[in-house]
C-alpha cells in the first residue's frame, strides 16, 4: 500500500512568491492533516479535513495560507505571498478518521516538503 | 512555559544501552499520550499510544504514564543503530489524534 504522498519534496522561493505543496493520502482515508514543522521543534497542526470539509483551520494564517480538499481526496495547500518565517517542512497526514484511539485514528505522515525562502 | 517540554539532546549512547526518554506538561486535561520516532527528512511515525496513566509495552518499547507528576517516559532496551532519530511525544486531552500537542524532539544517537 502506497503511503501519504507529497511533492514537490523540496522548494526553494523568494519572498513574496507564492508557492503550493501536493498531498495524495492513503486511499481510503477520511481525514487529513496539514502540519508545519520548525527545525527542532514538533510539529503543529494548520489544518484538519474531514473528507472535503475543513473542519479545524483555527491555526492557518488565513491572510497569507490557503488549502483546499477538491473532491475529498488530494488536498494543496498554499503561500501566497510567503515570507522569510515561513521556511519550515510542511507535514501532510491522513488517517480513516480522527476519532479513532487507535487503528482508524491512527494518523501516516508523508515526508514532507522542505520550503526555504530567500 | 511551553505546555510540552523536551529535552532536544542530542542523546548518545552506545548500542544494547537502555535508553530513557522523557517529557513533562502542563495541562492537566492531557488524558492520551503518543511516542512518534521520525527519521532525518522523514514524517514522523505512530510508536506507541497510551491512555492515562501505566505502562504499555511492544517489543523493545514500554510507555509509561504519571499523570501525578506530569511525566512521560518512553524506555528502549537493547537500543540498536537503526533506533537512531528524533523522538517525539504527543498529548491531547481528547481521544483520536485531531488536537495534538508535540514536545520538540529528542534526538538519540546510538553508536555500534
Amino acid at each position: 500500500e502506497a503511503g501519504v504522498v507529497q511533492s514537490p519534496r523540496y522548494k526553494i522561493i523568494e519572498k513574496k512568491q507564492p508557492v503550493a505543496f501536493w498531498c495524495n493520502p492513503i486511499s481510503g482515508h477520511n481525514t487529513l492533516y496539514w502540519y508545519l514543522q520548525n527545525l527542532g521543534q514538533g510539529p503543529e497542526l494548520l489544518i484538519r479535513y474531514e473528507n472535503e470539509e475543513a473542519v479545524d483551520d483555527s491555526q492557518l494564517p488565513k491572510d497569507r495560507f490557503s488549502a483546499e480538499r477538491l473532491k475529498g481526496v488530494d488536498s494543496t495547500l498554499k503561500i501566497q505571498p510567503a515570507e522569510l518565517g515561513d521556511s519550515a517542512v510542511y507535514l501532510c497526514a491522513s488517517s480513516l478518521d480522527s476519532l479513532g484511539i487507535a487503528g482508524a485514528g491512527e494518523q501516516y505522515f508523508g515526508p514532507g516538503t522542505r520550503l526555504t525562502v530567500t | 512555559q511551553k505546555e510540552v517540554e523536551q529535552d532536544p539532546g542530542p542523546l548518545s549512547v552506545p548500542e544494547g544501552a537502555i535508553v530513557s526518554l522523557n517529557c513533562t506538561y502542563s495541562n492537566s486535561a492531557f488524558q492520551y499520550f503518543m511516542w512518534y520516532r521520525q527519521y532525518s527528512r522523514k514524517g514522523p511515525e505512530l510508536l506507541m499510544y497510551t491512555y492515562s496513566s501505566g505502562n504499555k509495552e511492544d517489543g523493545r518499547f514500554t510507555a509509561q504514564v504519571d499523570k501525578s507528576s506530569k511525566y512521560i517516559s518512553l524506555f528502549i532496551r537493547d537500543s540498536q543503530p537503526s533506533d537512531s532519530a528524533t523522538y517525539l511525544c504527543a498529548m491531547s486531552a481528547f481521544p483520536g489524534y485531531s488536537t495534538l500537542t508535540f514536545g520538540k524532539g529528542t534526538m538519540l544517537l546510538v553508536s555500534p
